[in-house]
């Protein structure tokens, strides 16, 4: 089965770029790229998504390596608001495959 | 558009018991997942309902069940409660399976 590893935690100063990467090795070709994050007492919340070529919304943008093997989150200009367990998912229509989660820690 | 609803929010019972949480999905939304977060464990996946059949299936015990209705609203319920069972439980919706999954508050399920 198609796993997703990721950093457990990491660090970033406020008002700077932060990369959050994701290993997926064994993604299938019918798996799209979920990333979703979790704020202190909330349920998770979407930010993104992508199966091949990357992408951007007002929130984030996804790189996807065109192996397809690993993708990068990225928050462009980070804030305090941005704090948050991020979550990498691989979702087919047969299985949903969850990372571990990466604690984002903003300094301001 | 209503959010996703969930309840009860808060439930206490005791081991050996059972229980049933409510899920009611966005409307329009034809897949209803859950996950159980612990904080030992992070978020796991328990299962996925869409249009009232069983697409995903965590690494959960038996004890673990769940069901969705025709108006795709959902239910799960967990049978002899054990002490680990005690966790958030959050469900989330989405129009197909691999499309945008949006998360309700959760219930919190203590067991005692």
């Amino acid at each position: 089965d198609a796993k997703t590893t990721q950093p457990n935690s990491m660090e970033s100063n406020e008002e700077e770029p932060v990369h959050l990467p994701c290993n997926h090795s064994t993604i299938s070709g019918t798996d799209y790229i979920h990333w979703y994050r979790q704020l202190p007492s909330q349920g998770p919340e979407y930010v993104i998504h992508g199966l091949t070529s990357n992408v951007n919304n007002r929130m984030a943008s996804l790189a996807i390596a065109e192996d397809r093997k690993s993708s990068t989150l990225i928050l462009h200009r980070a804030t305090l608001r941005d704090a948050a367990v991020y979550y990498c998912i691989l979702i087919t229509l047969e299985k949903l495959t969850f990372g571990t989660g990466t604690r984002l820690t903003i300094i301001p | 558009k209503a959010g996703v609803t969930q309840t009860p929010r808060y439930l206490i019972k005791t081991r050996g018991q059972q229980v049933t949480l409510s899920c009611s999905p966005i409307s329009g939304h034809r897949s209803v997942s859950w996950y159980q977060q612990t904080p030992g464990q992070g978020l796991q996946f328990l299962f996925e309902y869409f249009s009232e059949t069983q697409r995903n299936k965590g690494n959960f015990p038996g004890r673990f069940s769940g069901r969705q209705f025709s108006n795709s609203r959902s239910e799960m319920n967990v049978s002899t409660l054990e002490l680990g069972d005690s966790a958030l439980y959050l469900c989330a919706s989405s129009l197909y399976t691999t499309d945008t999954q949006y998360f309700g508050p959760g219930t919190r399920l203590t067991v005692l």
